[in-house]
């Protein structure tokens, strides 16, 4: 597609309760990153993959964070038995090959966990 | 460790004026890119400008120009002829140790432009 792609652009879940954020990057981009920007902060690192291959996942926050790009195009980061402070936008960027390509971002998934 | 800092949380120009925005960053590679993205409220980040590491020369992309100064580790961005669609969430970034990896990005400088 011409952008990266985020849905749900909104979702409000009830604490507990199991969420799946998707991101559908740029055709042929390798790299995909995503991020977590909480209120009023910077975007933080969560975790990285290139191709289908997640090669850092130094960011996730808890074992609850899990992210998967089986097929190496779209990507789903998963959040299990949500928590409050859960609540962010989650942002997707995908890059043909880094920093000398640059990163394209999505508009992203703000999550509300209520 | 490798950080990325943004001192000004909130900024005002007028329009038409000439603001700088400032950001430091803390590591020890060699080999680093820098960036300043543009956050409005649609939430996406929009790139501004880059500058790689091993160029001396500031980057300059129209009315948006860098004063980078790897010495002092310090990446500022000037904005002139401020447009009232500058108003946005502005964040340095940066990728460090080569062009693989992701950015670390700092808290951000909210610049509101006035009439």
């Amino acid at each position: 597609g011409a952008g990266v792609s985020q849905s749900p652009r909104y979702k409000v879940a009830k604490r507990g309760q199991d969420v799946a954020l998707r991101c559908d990057p740029i055709s042929g981009h390798v790299s995909l990153f995503w991020y977590q920007q909480a209120l009023g902060q910077g975007p933080e690192f969560l975790t990285y993959f290139q191709n289908e291959a997640q090669l850092d996942k130094s960011g996730l926050p808890s074992d609850r964070f899990f992210a998967e790009r089986p097929e190496g195009s779209v990507s789903t980061l998963k959040i299990q038995r949500t928590q409050q402070e859960d609540s962010a936008v989650y942002l997707c960027a995908s890059s043909l090959g880094g920093a000398d390509y640059g990163y394209t971002f999505g508009s992203g998934t703000r999550l509300t966990v209520v | 460790a490798q950080t990325v800092t943004q001192s000004q949380p909130e900024m005002s120009v007028q329009e038409a004026e000439t603001v700088t925005l400032s950001c430091t960053y803390d590591t020890s590679e060699n080999n680093y890119y820098l960036f300043w993205y543009k956050q409005p409220p649609s939430r996406q980040m929009i790139l501004v400008i880059r500058q790689e590491a091993y160029k001396q020369q500031n980057a300059t992309e129209n009315r948006f120009s860098v004063n980078f100064q790897k010495a002092a580790k310090s990446f500022s961005l000037k904005i002139s002829d401020s447009q009232l669609g500058d108003t946005a969430m502005y964040f340095c970034a940066s990728v460090f140790g080569g062009s693989q990896g992701n950015l670390i990005f700092g808290k951000g400088t909210k610049l509101s432009v006035k009439p």
